[in-house]
């Protein structure tokens, strides 16, 4: 089945200690990208990559860090997490073709105290 | 100036009837992209529908779809025959050609609908 899975799905943290989100798909997709969604306004990009190697800042990139070592990895770092990360992040993912839907991992529930 | 609106935070409809959900964008781009995504309470987003910019028809998909109007740039998703488990944020997203290689989603704020039995 074709899909991406994004561990934790919730996670409660205190402020400073640092954590990773992974996200993997099994659909061979050059292109992958996280987004936060917070209450009333909608999805937000964090950081995105083309391939293996290769990522880039999205809109909100402050105090995240992501690495694409492997096609199908993109794991989203917060090395010093802060209460305004308190958020649902998702991964996403898509073979990259205009108008090609991307895949969205089931959410992150992230909490940081 | 916000790139998508969806202007009907919240909506109602009655079990079985149609719906519409409003989106309007911001592009300058010619060639760009609109799709709807479903998020129900389960928090997952679902795919349901999309339109690219040169597109003469306007997109369906089952029970869905998108009345795709370009010089309003508009785009609306209809729901034909509402059923109980339609309930949901439905948000409307775009991607722009301009964004290169970056195949970002800009997203709306979304509409929380209600379908009442």
């Amino acid at each position: 089945e074709a899909q991406v899975t994004q561990n934790p799905r919730y996670l409660i943290t205190v402020t400073g200690k640092k954590l990773t989100v992974t996200c993997s798909q099994n659909m061979n997709h050059e292109y992958m990208s996280w987004y936060r969604q917070d209450p009333g306004l909608g999805l937000r990009q964090i950081y995105y990559s083309m391939n293996v190697e290769v990522t880039d800042k999205g809109d909100v990139p402050e105090g995240y860090k992501v690495s694409r070592k492997e096609k199908r990895n993109f794991p989203l770092i917060l090395e010093s997490p802060s209460p305004n990360q308190t958020s649902l992040y998702f991964c996403a993912s898509s073979s990259g073709l205009a108008g090609v839907e991307q895949y969205f991992g089931p959410g992150t529930r992230l909490t940081v105290t | 100036a916000q790139k998508i609106t969806q202007t009907q935070p919240g909506m109602f409809v009655q079990e079985k009837e149609a719906v519409t959900l409003d989106c309007t964008y911001d592009t300058s781009d010619q060639s760009y992209g609109l799709f709807w995504y479903k998020q129900p309470s389960s928090g997952e987003m679902i795919f349901l529908i999309y339109q690219g910019s040169y597109d003469e028809q306007n997109a369906t998909e089952g029970r869905y779809s998108l009345n795709f109007q370009k010089a309003r740039k508009s785009a609306n998703l209809v729901i034909s025959a509402s059923q109980l488990g339609d309930s949901a944020m439905y948000f409307c997203a775009m991607r722009e050609a301009s964004g290169g290689s970056n195949y970002k989603l800009t997203f709306g704020k979304g509409t929380l609908l209600t379908v009442n039995p």
